[in-house]
């Protein structure tokens, strides 16, 4: 069964960083590329970044340097890395493996930026 | 950045109802395209991938046609369990975009 179990979220100040991490099980996680959806309260869905099982990167346009995603194949694990808070990043994020027939979402983890 | 423009952003039908909900592209996208149904409090889930295959489990309802721009999502009969957020997603292009969502109520 695939599983994916975001943790790292909560409530950070403006300026600060948070790291999330998000833990695989039930599949072959080198052979997947793994993404972030974010999701502000009451908004839509919003593509963040994502990460080729060889380590290629893409990132959504606003991102603009202040969110690195990695992972570690050997600890079925993926990382999003957010620097520079701001009160806009306030969101659910989403760990999604793969996209179309192959893909899974985890429950999320909650990122609240506020002073 | 492909922009993807859904439409109605939300709309009330009555049980049993044929519910259409359309998706356009800024720029072709072949057929990468995913339907998701959100749930209040839950995660997306995904209904048709590849713009009309079915993820297993899904209903036979619920189907997705389109060309490289439009694309549509109709639930054929709407049922009380089809109360959601539908979002589409083109996957063909990085960035991956989002359309900005309907909300489907039932009168």
């Amino acid at each position: 069964e695939v599983q994916l179990l975001e943790s790292g979220g909560g409530l950070a100040q403006p300026g600060g960083s948070l790291r999330l991490s998000c833990v695989a099980s039930g599949f072959s996680f080198s052979n997947y590329v793994m993404g972030w959806v974010r999701q502000a309260p009451g908004q839509g869905l919003e593509w963040v970044s994502g990460i080729t099982g060889y380590g290629s990167v893409q990132y959504a346009d606003f991102v603009r340097g202040r969110f690195t995603v990695s992972r570690d194949n050997s600890k079925n694990t993926v990382y999003l890395q957010i620097d520079s808070l701001r009160a806009e990043d306030t969101a659910v994020y989403y760990c999604v493996k793969s996209y179309g027939r192959d893909d899974f979402w985890g429950q999320g983890t909650l990122v609240t930026v506020s002073s | 950045e492909i922009q993807m423009t859904q439409s109605p952003s939300s709309l009330s039908a009555f049980l049993g109802d044929r519910v259409t909900i359309t998706c356009r592209a800024s720029q072709g996208v072949g057929n990468h395209l995913v339907w998701f149904q959100q749930k209040p409090g839950k995660a997306p889930k995904s209904l048709i991938y590849d713009m009309s295959t079915l993820q297993s489990g899904v209903p036979s309802r619920f189907s997705g046609t389109g060309s490289g721009t439009e694309f549509t999502l109709t639930i054929s009969s709407l049922q009380p369990e089809d109360l959601a957020t539908y979002y589409c997603q083109q996957y063909n292009t990085y960035p991956l975009t989002f359309g900005g969502g309907t909300k489907v109520e039932i009168k």
